[in-house]
């Protein structure tokens, strides 16, 4: 069973908006981290968000958390035909290594 | 440094027989994840490896297995192939940090 979930589950904007994907867990976390994959590969890490952290930036990236909600957004600021991608979020629990991955949002981003 | 290596990028296979997927982790790595990914049920875990140990396990039948060589090399091995197990596999390699290597795939289809 998934333990975070993404919403929405498909995304479509032209390029320089700005994308923000949602991820909603159940249960208490270490980490929550997001990755992208391109069509058919293999899933890239894109940010790490612990949990006594509540923002976080990576270039374009902007992460938040809410552990009060069991909640984190992904937001993408100016986006490209190139960050046209699935969008996971994965989260790690107690002593746990393994990462637990959502369904994704699909984004495409429209030149 | 390369990344993570996966053998070979495509497969079909037919139901019955079985098939064994191959992962090289980024030198230095010593836990190797397997994951499944298919469109209905999304990224499912495995198994993990360390040191040659199986770690964690998934909730998958029997006829996924797993094994890691001295030299960090993971093979994962599905015999008695079913329909539903046409998927792309993907192997992951960590330094026991939170962040995940992750491989290209294998991309196996049973017909």
């Amino acid at each position: 069973s998934q333990q975070g979930e993404e919403d929405p589950q498909a995304l479509s904007i032209q390029e320089g908006e700005n994308a923000t994907m949602n991820c909603s867990y159940k249960t208490s976390i270490n980490n929550l981290q997001w990755y992208r994959q391109n069509s058919g590969r293999g899933l890239v890490h894109l940010i790490l968000i612990r949990s006594n952290e509540r923002e976080k930036h990576s270039g374009r990236l902007r992460v938040t958390l809410d552990t009060s909600k069991k909640s984190s957004s992904l937001l993408i600021t100016a986006s490209r035909a190139a960050d046209t991608a699935s969008y996971f979020c994965a989260t790690r629990t107690g002593g746990s290594y393994i990462p637990t991955f959502g369904r994704g949002t699909s984004l495409i981003v429209h030149p | 440094k390369a990344g993570v290596t996966q053998t070979p990028r495509y497969l079909i296979k037919t139901r019955g027989q079985q098939v064994t997927l191959s992962c090289s982790p980024i030198s230095g790595h010593r836990s190797v994840s397997w994951y499944q990914q298919t469109p209905g049920q999304g990224l499912q875990f495995l198994f993990e490896y360390f040191s040659e140990t199986q770690r964690n396990k998934g909730n998958f039948p029997g006829r996924f297995s797993g094994r890691q060589f001295s030299n960090s090399r993971s093979e994962m091995n599905v015999s008695t192939l079913e329909l539903g197990d046409s998927a792309l596999y993907l192997c992951a390699s960590s330094l026991e940090g939170p962040e995940a290597f992750f491989g290209q795939g294998t991309r196996l289809t049973v017909v």
